[in-house]
């Protein structure tokens, strides 16, 4: 049982958009811990795809966004494209637990 | 672009222990914090436990913190994790990356290749 809770799948059509939620407490992304997210594509290691709940690296696409409320977090992708197939994982830090990732999320592209 | 490089694969029995590194390609950690993250075969995302390679700090995950060490060797860019009495539990791919920390926020910025460390008998 992962401290953030994120849906174990999503899916959608290509052209179209998802979001991915990541749900927290009071002591991690209530707490005012930023949350961050890693794409993981098959067989690779995760990389890093938000940071600061909403800014983006360099190279990461402007499809990709994230947004945090309270003690939730969202990616939204949209113009869902077959390459976006993949794990997508929040991060944030629990006051009592240190780094904490929530369980994973596989996206599908129809 | 920054590259880090882990050792190669490993297997072990059940009680020894294991130690993976973890070296930098063309730039220094000295200013950095390193992150291990491990996962089990078809599993999640498990935070192992982080590294300040400016001043040797540690801070380990609860569930690890008796049978883990993370070290740095500045002098040749590497840090290192050691993992102790190891059980089929520990089977994972173990992975090391450079942590940012701003504003006591942490992320990770770039990330090994991940080294598979299979715990059999």
């Amino acid at each position: 049982q992962s401290v953030l809770a994120q849906p174990p799948s999503v899916s959608g059509a290509p052209g179209q958009t998802v979001t991915i939620s990541c749900t927290g407490s009071g002591s991690n992304i209530g707490a005012a811990y930023d949350v961050h997210w890693y794409q993981q594509l098959p067989g690779t290691a995760p990389k890093l795809l938000i940071f600061r709940n909403s800014d983006r690296p360099s190279g990461v696409p402007d499809r990709f966004s994230g947004s945090k409320s309270g003690t939730s977090a969202s990616l939204a992708i949209t113009g869902l494209q077959a390459e976006d197939e993949a794990d997508y994982y929040c991060q944030s830090y629990d006051t009592s637990l240190g780094v904490v990732f929530g369980g994973g999320t596989h996206l599908t592209v129809l | 672009q920054v590259y880090l490089v882990q050792s190669g694969d490993e297997v072990k029995k059940p009680g020894a222990s294991v130690k993976v590194s973890c070296k930098a390609d063309g730039h220094s950690l000295i200013n950095y914090e390193i992150s291990w993250v491990r996962q089990a075969p078809g599993q999640g995302l498990e935070w192992v436990g982080w590294i300040a390679a400016y001043s040797g700090k540690t801070n380990y995950a609860q569930s690890l913190q008796d049978r883990v060490t993370l070290s740095m060797d500045t002098s040749t860019n590497i840090a290192y994790m050691e993992l102790r009495s190891l059980t089929s539990d520990d089977t994972a791919v173990y992975y090391c990356a450079r942590q940012i920390l701003r504003m006591r926020q942490r992320h990770n910025d770039y990330w090994g290749q991940g080294t598979l460390v299979t715990v059999s008998s």
